[in-house]
């Protein structure tokens, strides 16, 4: 049963444009939502985060939206660069420390 | 900020043996460290969570005398794959939560760099 989920394995976008990568989830008891960076061969790094009581979290280029009621987030990266080409990881937290994680997005960002 | 190493990072092994993977916290202590595996093209699938200290907490479908996990001190948790098959064959990476840090609940988990095992 997978409870959060990325539905597009990939995503191409070019430089200087909007990346949008989508993440829905089924579990309404998920605490705070949130998003990882990963290269191959190499652990995920930590993005961006949003508690559940927030609709909005921005940091620079990256910014995170949280519908509640369509239990869905979105990573919106602008603009996108090159050296944000990496595949990307929703995850939600479940209290106390568990984090469920999506299948991962792709993001090629071409010149 | 805190640091998490594997070691090793890549280990390839014959059908039957058993492998050790090594879990540190590098500049902090981890009250709580996590174990996953990624198959290719999937996501991270938690496999146990382990208390310093404590028997590890497996998820379902996880065979605990396969998995073995060691948590003997708040910096170093191990992962013994047993007997190991082809079919182990993934990406594990461990995850710690540092030991009191709660105005940053948002980084709770820091991830090491992951450890490739292929099993011939």
């Amino acid at each position: 049963d997978q409870q959060v989920k990325q539905n597009s394995p990939s995503l191409s976008v070019q430089e200087g444009r909007i990346s949008i990568l989508n993440c829905d989830y089924t579990n309404s008891m998920f605490d705070y939502f949130l998003w990882y960076k990963k290269y191959p061969a190499e652990g995920p790094t930590f993005l961006i985060s949003i508690s559940s009581i927030k609709d909005k979290n921005e940091d620079g280029r990256f910014t995170v939206f949280l519908n509640k009621s369509a239990k869905h987030l979105s990573l919106h990266i602008v603009p996108s660069q090159p050296g944000d080409s990496a595949v990307y990881f929703c995850a939600a937290h479940l209290y106390p420390d568990k984090l469920i994680f999506g299948t991962g997005t792709r993001l090629q960002v071409f010149p | 900020g805190a640091v998490v190493s594997q070691h090793p990072s890549w280990v390839i092994c014959k059908s039957g043996t058993s492998v050790k993977i090594e879990c540190r916290s590098l500049d902090f202590q981890a009250t709580t460290m996590f174990w996953y595996r990624q198959f290719p093209k999937q996501s991270l699938m938690l496999m146990a969570t382990s208390n310093e200290g404590s028997k590890a907490t497996y998820e379902q479908g996880v065979e605990k005398d396969k998995f073995l996990i060691n948590h003997a001190s708040l910096t170093l948790s191990t992962l013994t794959v047993t007997s190991a098959h082809p079919e182990d064959s993934s990406f594990y990476i461990c995850s710690a939560t540092l030991a009191a840090y709660p105005t940053r609940f948002q980084e709770t988990q820091y991830f090491g760099p992951g450890t490739r095992l292929l099993v011939l």
